[in-house]
């Protein structure tokens, strides 16, 4: 089992819609949980981070934790083409060190 | 505020020779930094934790002595890669905190794009 998992995609939502991001990891000591977002060829940029079981909302951008299912997701809202981009999940290590283990991440494409 | 430079942005080598990478955190001051590299269509992977004023430790499977690591002061470390090969053609990226705590987010620099021909 991966240490954490999401779906590669591509995820393809019209424009204006609700693009759904998921994610699940398998430390089950992980209490901090972050969202990046990746346009190709450049690198990740810091979209949300969450800690507490259940929502967290910033702008069009919501994350869910729910820790008892070792499940975190990220929901963008009025989805733009802007928004295509390949959206990394990481999730901080138990045990020390500060260290991030990022998921194979999730292509959005959103359509015109 | 929590900016994290990383030069050269990209670079072309032969194979054999040597390539610094410097990572710098602009506006804060980082203990510690994490050297990253991601292979096309690939997550990015850990390759070390750099340590102001000590050794870095490196993750398992990543040679210590083929990517030469030093984070001589509070604001830049150095990845090179010694005796450079096409394998080792990559992106590389740096990363540091504005703080210490697992709840502070990481900050990317723009990254390495290294091509080894």
């Amino acid at each position: 089992q991966k240490e954490v998992e999401q779906n590669s995609g591509p995820l393809s939502v019209p424009e204006g819609a609700i693009a759904s991001l998921n994610c699940t990891y398998s430390d089950r000591g992980s209490q901090s949980f972050f969202w990046y977002r990746q346009y190709s060829g450049k690198s990740p940029e810091l979209i949300m981070f969450i800690y507490s079981n259940g929502d967290k909302e910033d702008g069009r951008f919501t994350a869910q934790l729910n820790k008892a299912s070792q499940y975190v997701s990220l929901l963008i809202r009025d989805s733009q083409p802007s928004d295509s981009a390949t959206y990394l999940c990481a999730v901080n290590r138990s045990g020390g060190g500060n260290k991030l283990t990022f998921g194979t991440g999730t292509q959005l494409k959103v359509e015109l | 505020g929590a900016v994290v430079s990383q030069h050269p942005s990209w670079v072309i080598c032969k194979s054999g020779t040597s390539v610094k990478i410097e990572c710098r955190s602009l506006d804060f001051q980082a203990t510690t930094m994490f050297w990253y590299r991601q292979f096309p269509k690939q997550s990015l992977m850990l390759m070390a934790t750099s340590n102001e004023g000590s050794k870095a430790t490196y993750e398992q499977g990543v040679e210590k002595d083929k990517f030469l690591i030093n984070h001589a002061s509070l604001t830049l470390s150095t990845l090179t890669v010694t005796s450079a090969h096409p394998e080792d053609s990559s992106f590389y990226i740096c990363s540091a905190r504005p703080g210490t705590g697992e709840r502070i987010p990481l900050h990317f620099g723009n990254g390495t794009r290294l091509t080894v021909t």
